[in-house]
């Protein structure tokens, strides 16, 4: 079962353009939700952390919302760069028993 | 500051090998766990700790034990190597409710 569904899958996009990222999420009790992002190769790196009272938080120019009544969140890159390529990871932190469920990712590539 | 250290960084096992994979960190975390990641694929949670001398399973616990003596320390021990367990493994740390932070990975190929 999949407590955590992200899309797309993968996205590739010019760069300087903006794009969105969806997650949603069936995750309970709720308690957090993070968005990391992840090189090829490397251990995930947090960009933001939301309590379920928080509606957006921002990070440089990624901008993560979040939606508790819809169990919905979205990570938005504007002015996309070289380097934002990579896999982009919703997690949703269960308070009942401290477990962190991971969504699958979206990958994302710029292109020149 | 090391932050959180994984060794090694690679290995090769043959099948029915053991051996440990190490975690160490240096932030005085509560919460430790082990992740693995299938090429392609999303991390999966192998077994977390919330403090010391307490350990619980997550979603892939098969084939490996784990302890947490210390606040420190929490190896991951892989009791007799399968092909099916080749795999990076993450080790991460967070207070409780916090951010986590990785480490830089432990590749595995088991032949």
């Amino acid at each position: 079962k999949n407590q955590v569904e992200q899309s797309p899958q993968s996205l590739i996009i010019l760069e300087g353009k903006n794009c969105t990222l969806q997650c949603n999420y069936t995750v309970s009790p709720f308690s957090n939700l993070r968005w990391y992002k992840q090189d090829t190769g490397r251990g995930p790196v947090s960009l933001t952390i939301m309590t379920f009272s928080e509606n957006t938080k921002s990070n440089g120019r990624y901008t993560a919302t979040l939606d508790a009544d819809t169990k919905q969140s979205s990570l938005h890159i504007t002015a996309s760069q070289l380097s934002d390529s990579a896999s982009y990871i919703c997690v949703v932190f269960r308070l009942s028993n401290y477990q962190l469920i991971w969504g699958a990712g979206t990958k994302l590539i710029i292109k020149p | 500051n090391a932050g959180v250290t994984q060794t090694p960084k690679f290995q090769v096992l043959k099948t029915g090998q053991s051996m440990t994979l190490q975690c160490a960190q240096d932030m005085n975390h509560e919460y430790m766990s082990w992740y693995r990641q299938d090429p392609g694929m999303g991390l999966r949670l192998i077994h977390y700790s919330v403090g010391a001398g307490i350990t619980d399973q997550g979603e892939v616990p098969n084939g490996y034990n784990v302890s947490r003596s210390t606040t420190e320390d929490f190896p991951l021990r892989l009791l007799s190597a399968a092909p099916s367990q080749t795999s990076v493994y993450f080790c991460a740390t967070s207070g409780v409710q916090e951010t986590q932070y990785f480490g830089p990975g432990t590749r595995l190929l088991v032949l």
